[in-house]
C-alpha cells in the first residue's frame, strides 16, 4: 500500500511559537490531503483538506490564520500552527487519498494516514 | 447529534469470543463506509469497507443497513492482536471522511 510520512513524529514547544509539521506521499501522487486532530480518547477531527495548487478548505470552528496549510507539490501539504498554545497540543495526523491502481490501494476513496505528529504546547 | 456514533466501549473479551460492533451514521446520502483500527497512539489502518451486500475478510465481517443507516462489523475467534480502537468511517457528501469516536476492544488470554 501507499506510505505516508509526517515529520517531525513528536515536538514540544513553548506557547507562542510556531510549529510545522510536514507531510509527505512517499510513493503516490496525491492531489488531496487531509489534516486532522485528534484529543485523548476522541475521533479524528477533519481540520482542513488541502488541494494541490490551490487554498485549502478550512472545517467550521478552525481558525485559517492559525492553522497554515501549504500544499506545494503533489507529494508535500504542511500545516503550521502559529503562535501555539497549550489548547493546541494533540495529535495531528495526515492522510492522503489514493486510487486503486495507482498504488494497491484497497477501495476507492481509501485514505493513507501518516503517522501522526504529537504536539505538546508548554 | 454526532454524523457518525459509535458505543465507545470498552470490550473486554477473551480469546476466542466473537465480538460485534455496531455504528450509526446521520447523513442519509453518504456513500462509502468503512471500519479502520487504530493502536495506542498510532494513525488509523484501514480494515475493511463495507459494502451494501456485506462482506467477509477472514475472521471480519461487514455489513451495512442504509435503510437503518447502521453498520457493524463482526470479529469472530478473538486474537490478542485483535485489541485496539476500532473506528467506523463515513463518506460525507462532499467526499470527506467522518470518523466516529471508536470503540475500544481488548482481547484477554
Amino acid at each position: 500500500g501507499a506510505v505516508v510520512s509526517q515529520h517531525p513524529s513528536w515536538v514540544i514547544c513553548k506557547s507562542g511559537t510556531s510549529v510545522k509539521i510536514e507531510c509527505r506521499s512517499l510513493d503516490f501522487q496525491a492531489t488531496t490531503m487531509f489534516w486532522y486532530r485528534q484529543f485523548p480518547k476522541q475521533s479524528l477531527m477533519l481540520m482542513a483538506t488541502s488541494n494541490e495548487g490551490s487554498k485549502a478548505t478550512y472545517e467550521q470552528g478552525v481558525e485559517k490564520d492559525k492553522f497554515l496549510i501549504n500544499h506545494a507539490s503533489l507529494t508535500l501539504s504542511t500545516l503550521t500552527v502559529t503562535s501555539a498554545h497549550p489548547e493546541d497540543s494533540s495529535f495531528y495526523i495526515c492522510s492522503a487519498r489514493d486510487h486503486p491502481g495507482v498504488s494497491g490501494g484497497k477501495s476507492y476513496n481509501e485514505q493513507f494516514f501518516g503517522p501522526g505528529t504529537r504536539l505538546t504546547v508548554l | 447529534r454526532k454524523e457518525v456514533e459509535q458505543d465507545p466501549g470498552p470490550f473486554n473479551v477473551p480469546e476466542g469470543a466473537t465480538v460485534a460492533f455496531n455504528c450509526t451514521y446521520s447523513n442519509s446520502a453518504s456513500q462509502s463506509f468503512f471500519w479502520y483500527r487504530q493502536d495506542c497512539r498510532k494513525e488509523p489502518k484501514l480494515l475493511m469497507s463495507v459494502y451494501s451486500s456485506g462482506n467477509e475478510d477472514g475472521r471480519f465481517t461487514a455489513q451495512l443497513n442504509r435503510a437503518s443507516q447502521y453498520i457493524s462489523l463482526l470479529i469472530r475467534d478473538s486474537k490478542l492482536s485483535d485489541s485496539a480502537t476500532y473506528l467506523c468511517v463515513v463518506n460525507s457528501w462532499n467526499n470527506d471522511m467522518r470518523f466516529g469516536a471508536g470503540t475500544r476492544l481488548t482481547v484477554k488470554p
